[in-house]
């Protein structure tokens, strides 16, 4: 069973500040996602990385994709309240089929 | 476009009856998966088909689970007899791309207490 650990599992925060969150792996995935959740509804997705050390930056959040494709960080510059949810990312195993393996996530507040 | 859609929204039943939850992918899509999600256990992949083939079904805790999908445009996941440890927001999501990077559309859950 692939595991993808998050941390930190929780984050309050100001108005602001910066943070990361971590996605660790001891398994190789062909691609990594991250994903937002909000209460009384589903994941939706923010971001695909597939190149090991790519990069990615969406406004306020920078995405990185580890060298060896096992982990992954998610920057958040300057949080705001509309930052708050729970972050989950999820990686892509390699081979002919999509299955993909969500980690245990990080609930964040970001606080007015 | 409509999104995933999944019904119903919530149930709450007592132990040892039949639950049925359904789920309608969009149209196109060629994967559908089904998660639960706890607070203890996150978001747990239960089953996931392509071309309405299961493909790998190891998620799915013991016998009285069971999903089916007979057409590209429905899907089902049955519990019978429920129990009270089986309450949790149960996820489908569908995606268009058979491997690597297809991105998942969720539906908004459904949410069953078992009491």
């Amino acid at each position: 069973t692939q595991l993808l650990e998050q941390s930190p599992q929780f984050l309050s925060i100001q108005e602001g500040e910066n943070l990361t969150v971590y996605c660790n792996s001891s398994s190789v995935f062909s691609s990594l996602q991250w994903y937002r959740q909000e209460p009384g509804e589903g994941p939706v997705l923010l971001v695909t990385v597939v190149t090991g050390g790519e990069v990615k930056k969406l406004k306020r959040l920078t995405f990185q994709f580890g060298d060896a494709r096992k982990d992954s960080s998610l920057h958040i510059t300057a949080a705001q309240p509309g930052d708050t949810g729970l972050y989950l990312c999820a990686g892509a195993n390699p081979g002919g089929y999509q299955k993909v393996t969500f980690g245990t996530g990080t609930k964040l507040q970001v606080i007015p | 476009d409509a999104g995933v859609i999944q019904s119903p929204r919530h149930e709450v039943t007592e132990m040892g009856q039949e639950v049925t939850l359904r789920c309608k992918p969009i149209s196109g899509h060629n994967s559908l998966f089904w998660y639960r999600q706890t607070m203890m256990r996150g978001l747990e992949l239960l089953i996931y088909f392509n071309n309405n083939v299961p493909i790998d079904d190891s998620g799915m805790p013991e016998d009285r689970f069971s999903a089916k999908m007979p057409n590209a445009s429905f899907s089902t996941l049955k519990i019978q007899p429920s129990e009270p440890r089986d309450s949790a927001v149960y996820f489908c999501a569908s995606s268009f791309e058979v491997a690597g990077t297809g991105e998942l559309f969720f539906g908004e859950g459904s949410r069953l207490t078992v009491l």
